[in-house]
């Protein structure tokens, strides 16, 4: 069945070094969709990329969708120690089924 | 934006007993999903429950397991019926007020089953 992976599963960085997960779709996406959750909490929508090659930055964060439409990736510049937090992507495939990624894990020391 | 509520936020239950966990939303949305999260796990969607219509189950979820309620535009009920300890996990609701749009979600309900 359909499967939207991400890695890594866990990322440690020091506060001020960079951050960068990759999401994986086994099927094409037709849109793919960003969360943060922080420990604890409920996740909360950052981003929504439709196009293929989309680019979007949001102040540290940069977005990319890929050519295919089956992958993308979240960049963070210089992380902070407010970054801690799992990160989702998801997205809805051409069944229209909305699939959460496997999440990556950030842990940023102080 | 959206403020969601949910209740019970969280619980302690008896194996074999059914909880109703019920999601209220400030404004009308038509569209509402259940999901259920295992600890450090992902979302796993369980159900669309559109007003008006009957609850869409996804692959693995039933609905003599957890039947839905929908109501009204604002409010939604998921019971998770019979329970095991397999069970305990957080469940969220979440709603999308245009379609392939982003969602909002409750703060989860956390549920033990003993």
């Amino acid at each position: 069945g359909q499967q939207v992976m991400q890695i890594p599963q866990y990322q440690h960085v020091q506060e001020g070094e960079d951050f960068t997960t990759y999401c994986n779709s086994s099927t094409t996406l037709s849109n793919i969709q960003w969360y943060k959750q922080r420990p604890g909490g409920h996740p909360v929508f950052l981003i929504q990329l439709v196009k293929s090659g989309e680019v979007k930055k949001q102040k540290r964060l940069t977005f990319q969708f890929g050519e295919a439409k089956k992958n993308s990736s979240l960049h963070i510049t210089a992380t902070q120690t407010t970054d801690v937090g799992t990160y989702f992507c998801a997205g809805w495939d051409n069944f229209n089924k909305f699939y959460f990624g496997s999440g990556t894990k950030l842990n940023v020391k102080p | 934006s959206a403020v969601i509520s949910q209740k019970p936020s969280r619980d302690i239950c008896q194996r074999g007993t059914s909880l109703t966990i019920q999601c209220q939303v400030d404004s009308q949305v038509t569209m509402m999903f259940w999901y259920r999260q295992q600890p450090g796990q992902s979302l796993t969607l369980i159900a669309t429950a559109n007003q008006g219509s009957e609850a869409t189950y996804e692959s693995g979820f039933v609905i003599d397991k957890f039947p839905i309620s929908r109501p009204n535009l604002t409010f939604s009920t998921l019971t998770v019926s019979n329970m095991s300890p397999e069970d305990s996990s957080i469940y969220l609701c979440s709603v999308e007020y245009s379609s392939y749009n982003e969602q909002f979600f409750g703060p989860g309900t956390r549920l033990t089953v003993l």
